[in-house]
């Protein structure tokens, strides 16, 4: 199974809104409304920003969403602020019962 | 609050076979419908999904990794463990165990631990 896909980096200025793309298949992200978003800040664990494509964990910022299209996912990020600036990974539930990750998209806010 | 914590060896000679344990904190590896995962990362590298078990010990693992990796429980202990054998320098990675809730997604992770293969 080949890693779902995110563009490399994107970049935003603080108050600015940013969205990091992450396609699938429809074995995966098409198929699923199971899309989750991640977020790692360098040495640290990945924290849990999204569930289920749109769901955000208590405790998590509403400045955070996610949607999904077909076989593409989308998390926006709304106000940048400097502490958003991080790896993101998506993943998906397959139909195989497995996990799938992206590749990573790193955020660097100007 | 859950809490995971990665536990085993931080060297591992290449060919041997890579053990780690995984210890649950703060409520039982057996309640709710939870499966319980390992995920590693390479240095600068992307995130990948090795595999999981469920509280009834059913597992499902990456069908790249499937061959080598082994993951169980010990509700006993309220652990569960990861082998993965004939390890080579591509198996170099922070290795960190996850709660995977629904199945679906990772609620809760360990710090990790780095695990580097090398003579």
């Amino acid at each position: 199974q080949s890693a779902l896909t995110q563009p490399a980096s994107v970049s935003g200025s603080p108050g600015q809104s940013i969205t990091i793309s992450c396609t699938g298949t429809s074995s995966d992200v098409g198929g699923y409304n199971y899309v989750s978003w991640y977020q790692q800040h360098p040495g640290k664990a990945p924290k849990l920003m999204i569930y289920d494509v749109s769901n955000r964990p208590s405790g998590v910022s509403n400045r955070f969403s996610g949607s999904k299209s077909g076989n593409t996912a989308s998390l926006t990020i709304s106000g940048l602020q400097a502490e958003d600036e991080a790896d993101y990974y998506c993943s998906s539930y397959t139909s195989s019962s497995t996990l799938l990750f992206g590749g990573g998209t790193k955020l660097t806010v100007l | 609050q859950v809490q995971l914590q990665e536990s085993g060896p931080g060297l591992v000679k290449p060919s041997q076979t890579l053990s780690l344990t995984c210890t649950v904190s703060g409520g039982s590896i057996t309640s709710g419908s939870y499966y319980w995962s390992w995920i590693r990362q390479p240095a600068g590298k992307g995130l990948e999904w090795i595999g999981r078990i469920f509280t009834s010990g059913n597992t499902n693992y990456n069908p790249s990794l499937k061959s080598r990796v082994t993951i169980s429980l010990d509700t006993s202990k309220n652990q569960f463990s990861l082998k993965l054998s004939s390890v080579t320098a591509a198996d170099t990675a922070v290795y960190y165990c996850a709660r995977n809730l629904y199945g679906r997604t990772f609620d809760y992770w360990g710090q990790g631990t780095l695990v580097t293969v090398s003579s």
